[in-house]
């Protein structure tokens, strides 16, 4: 079974500054994909942004940007120019491919890092 | 993308009594999912929904707890049985429009349970 580590129970920046949420995952497989999900006080979970593990390449959203490594199995997201907006918890999140077999199309969730704008 | 709506949205219950809550999707979705989330906890999956088969439980899930029915593919029921205390949280339907792998996992507003 996978799992998804996320190091940081809470995170504080200052508006307009850049932040990097930590994760880090245990899998066996060699192709999955990972995601971010935000979830406000509204408690709406919001996607972020998306990774393919294939994809070496990082994938970037505006001001949200991921660093994928691979082999080292980490996965944190930066905010760069922090906004009040972006308060939330942070959910680093796990699906393997499709079909693999007992809720593989699920997501696997880390326990989420509560970030904090400060103005 | 799937606009989900859950009903009731939240919900004060007694122990030993039983909840179903309902989930509808604005458009067809084969995957469907329910996720439980705990106070100040993340989120965990329960089971896949399938349409027309009986659901798949994730490990520490039983069918006798939380019975899911999925009748059509817009349209679900996650069951929680005989409550306790510990059944007190979030209960959030879950969709992937089109195929799993990268794409987008749209969830519903969630249903608060709080169990006396």
């Amino acid at each position: 079974a996978q799992t998804v580590t996320q190091s940081q129970p809470e995170m504080s920046v200052q508006e307009a500054e850049t932040v990097t949420l930590s994760c880090t995952y245990d899998t066996s497989e060699s192709d999955y994909y990972l995601f971010w999900y935000k979830q406000p006080p509204s408690r709406q979970m919001i996607l972020v942004i998306r990774q393919e593990a294939y994809k070496q390449q990082n994938a970037t959203e505006n001001r949200f940007s991921v660093n994928f490594q691979k082999a080292a199995k980490s996965f944190s997201l930066k905010i760069s120019d922090s906004q009040l907006g972006d308060a939330a918890m942070y959910f680093c999140a796990y699906r393997s491919l499709p079909y693999s077999g007992g809720g593989a199309d699920g997501l696997t969730f880390g326990k989420g890092t509560h970030l904090i704008i400060q103005p | 993308s799937a606009v989900i709506s859950q009903k009731p949205s939240r919900d004060i219950c007694q122990r030993g009594t039983s909840l179903t809550i309902q989930c509808q999707v604005d458009s067809q979705v084969t995957m469907m999912f329910w996720y439980r989330q705990q106070p100040g906890q993340s989120l965990t999956l329960i089971a896949t929904a399938n349409q027309g088969s009986e659901a798949t439980y994730e490990s520490g899930f039983v069918i006798d707890k939380f019975p899911i029915s999925r009748p059509n593919l817009t349209f679900s029921t996650l069951t929680v049985s005989n409550m306790s205390p510990e059944d007190s949280s979030i209960y959030l339907c879950s969709v992937i429009p089109g195929l799993a792998g990268v794409n987008e996992q749209f969830f519903g507003p969630g249903t608060r349970l709080t169990v006396l």
